[in-house]
């Protein structure tokens, strides 16, 4: 079973310039998360998606963080513009629906981001 | 709200030595407990959860946690340390119920392992 696939593993921008993740999550999990985890610290939620609908951006910074799941599978996370400490690894996770219960979270590799 | 403390930001043990991480939570209730490892340039991957039932879990790696209610930790431990262990470990919880269910992390512990 293929994991959750995400890209660029790398990026490097300036500060105001705009970027973009993608994240694909394993085949059939309707819920998607998008966590950032800065240096040092353990990582945060950023959004939850069930199929595309927003479940939770409590902690999204909405003035400049966006993100979208228009078919219910893959997600992109952009920023924009980009601030110095927005530099973190940015985690996509998904698990399968789970109802009343709990179901495992996998997650990607991460995108790692440089903003200089 | 709930919260996860890891005390220690960095250990370094010897190979082949016991190892015991510390994780203690701040919640209303019993949350679900998780511990994850992260390896440099890897995701998270779960080592183990307790969510009910013997609060002695046994995980992946030949790792176990203990649940103690008493004192809100969950402590994650291993007999013998071998270097490929060597890795960032965060502790985590999330709610019981609800619909939102997201994990909240320790800020992690560093793991060195020497030879």
């Amino acid at each position: 079973e293929a994991g959750v696939a995400q890209s660029p593993r790398y990026k490097i921008i300036e500060k105001r310039q705009s970027v973009a993740f993608w994240c694909n999550p394993i085949s059939g999990h309707a819920t998607l998360y998008w966590y950032q985890q800065i240096l040092g610290q353990g990582p945060k939620l950023l959004i939850q998606f069930q199929n595309n609908g927003v479940v939770d951006d409590s902690q999204l910074p909405k003035d400049r963080f966006s993100a979208e799941r228009l078919k219910g599978v893959d997600s992109t996370l952009k920023i924009q513009p980009a601030k110095l400490e927005d530099s973190a690894v940015y985690l996509c996770a998904s698990s399968s629906l789970g109802g009343v219960s709990y179901n495992e979270q996998f997650f990607g590799p991460g995108t790692r981001l440089t903003v200089l | 709200a709930q919260s996860v403390t890891q005390p220690d930001i960095h250990i370094t043990v010897s190979e082949g030595a016991s190892l015991e991480l510390r994780c203690n939570y701040s919640y209303g209730a019993t949350p679900y407990l998780f511990w994850y490892v992260q390896s440099p340039g890897q995701g998270l991957q779960l080592l183990l959860k307790y969510f009910s039932g013997d609060t002695l879990v046994q995980g992946i790696k030949g790792f176990e946690a203990e649940f103690k209610r008493s004192q809100s930790s969950f402590n994650l431990r291993k007999p013998s340390v071998h270097w490929s262990d060597a890795a960032e470990y965060f502790c985590a919880v999330v709610s019981p119920s609800g619909s939102a269910r997201q994990l909240t992390f320790g800020s992690g512990t560093q793991l060195t392992v020497l030879p």
